[in-house]
């Protein structure tokens, strides 16, 4: 069956542009989660929804990210005025549901912020 | 944010060989996980441990849940060439009533290069 799918793959853009990234998680999975992972480091969390709502947000760096999840399905993470910082694989993944161990991972997104 | 120390860094073995990697924390985790990442993809789940104490087998694989609930261990026996990747444990904290609060909190990786 179809994994967690993650798009665009690669995303180059410059200082201060607007950037959105999409997951589409596993078929039924009703937990989405963000992460963050910077070169040689491990994934960082950013954002959990349990459907539709944002259960836990507390990773977010700051207000320039924001998180939707309007269907309970797909997923976008926004960034506003991106910063070189910014910089990084983002990976989404889903679980069958929020008590789930089991976190299926997707390919990531790398985003470079010229 | 916070992460979980790891170590080794990184390990350059035989084929073969044995692998012993670990992981530390300063507070308490109830569930303990161990991933694998391969270059351009997510990572994928090797090893779940529920239990202090725990000891648990998958194939070549085996990891620990230790005793206080803060520090895990993975070793690899008879090492062969496509266990080459990076290494990540992985600490869940579950909340009353096992409530799982969803977030992972990961270690900084172990790189493992093995020679044929």
């Amino acid at each position: 069956g179809a994994g967690v799918s993650q798009t665009p793959s690669n995303k180059v853009t410059e200082k201060g542009k607007y950037v959105e990234l999409r997951c589409d998680p596993i078929s039924g999975h009703t937990a989405l989660y963000w992460y963050r992972q910077s070169l040689g480091q491990g994934p960082e969390f950013l954002i959990y929804f349990q459907g539709t709502g944002a259960a836990d947000d507390s990773g977010l760096p700051n207000d320039r990210f924001f998180a939707v999840r309007p269907e309970g399905s797909v997923s976008t993470l926004k960034i506003q005025r991106t910063e070189r910082g910014d910089s990084a694989v983002y990976l989404c993944a889903s679980s069958l549901t929020r008590d789930s161990d089991t976190q299926y991972f997707g390919p990531g997104t790398r985003l470079t912020v010229l | 944010g916070q992460q979980l120390n790891q170590s080794p860094q990184s390990m350059f073995i035989q084929e073969g060989e044995d692998v012993s990697m670990n992981c530390t924390s300063s507070s308490i985790f109830n569930t303990w996980l161990w991933y694998k990442q391969d270059p351009g993809e997510g990572p994928v789940l090797l090893i779940a441990l529920y239990k202090a104490g725990e000891l648990t087998s998958n194939g070549r694989l085996t990891a620990q849940f230790g005793i206080t609930r803060k520090d895990s261990f993975l070793n690899i026996s008879a090492s062969i060439p496509s266990d080459v990747g990076i290494y990540f444990c992985a600490g869940q904290l579950w909340g009353a009533g096992g409530t799982s609060y969803g977030k992972l909190t990961f270690g900084q990786g172990t790189i493992l290069t093995v020679h044929p």
